[in-house]
């Protein structure tokens, strides 16, 4: 059963508007979440991320939230480039653990149209 | 330009060849991942190597043989591989297994079992 879910597998998005990228979560354990970005023949690149202990982090044009209650993390780019147009994956480990407890989501491929 | 490079790119093989993947970090990192990439499925942990020891297997049939000889090259044995075993396998390192920080991926070796 998956721990990190993507239930969208594509977004689309016109240049200039928000990009929104859910992520949904099933372990409680998990208090430590990270955003990557993979482009077509590379491998993924680590974006952003947030620890339990808060409900939103900023990064330049991202930003991460976090709802523990729901379970649920979002990432929000605003405002959207074609240059974002990738896979993004959702990723979620328990602080006290490894990288390798790191669970990836399946992924969501985001297309951001001139 | 990558800290973390993987060799071959692509790989072709039939299933009672023998082949290796490789894998060179430049980031003074301690920790290094082999992950599996299939279509439609989350990123899959396979080994984690702590310091050039095994740390963790996560169940891998052992057709799968990891190799580190030292902390900035990891290698992936390949022997008596089924189709179903075709995938996009990324190496990845960290400062330490524990860091909190993000994964570094180098950009995939493209495997096809024949």
């Amino acid at each position: 059963d998956q721990q990190v879910k993507q239930n969208s597998p594509s977004l689309s998005v016109q240049e200039g508007r928000i990009s929104i990228l859910n992520c949904d979560y099933t372990n409680s354990m998990f208090d430590y979440f990270l955003w990557y970005k993979k482009y077509p023949a590379e491998g993924p690149t680590f974006l952003i991320s947030i620890s339990s202990i808060k409900d939103k982090n900023e990064d330049g044009r991202f930003t991460v939230f976090l709802n523990k209650s729901a379970k649920h993390l979002s990432l929000h780019i605003v405002p959207s480039q074609p240059g974002d147009s990738a896979v993004y994956f959702c990723a979620a480990m328990n602080y006290g653990g490894s990288q390798g407890n790191l669970i990836f989501g399946k992924g969501t491929k985001l297309s951001v149209k001139p | 330009e990558t800290g973390v490079t993987q060799t071959p790119r692509h790989l072709v093989m039939g299933m009672t060849n023998k082949k290796s993947l490789k894998c060179e970090q430049h980031l003074g990192h301690n920790a290094m991942y082999w992950y599996k990439q299939s279509a439609k499925k989350p990123l899959e942990l396979m080994f984690v190597y702590s310091l050039e020891e095994r740390v963790e297997n996560n169940s891998v049939p052992s057709r799968f043989s990891p190799e580190c000889p030292n902390s900035s090259h990891l290698f992936l044995h390949l022997h008596t591989l089924q189709p179903e075993d075709s995938a996009l396998y990324l190496c990845a390192s960290s400062r330490d297994q524990r860091t909190t920080g993000e994964l570094f991926f180098g950009e995939g070796s493209r495997l096809t079992v024949l």
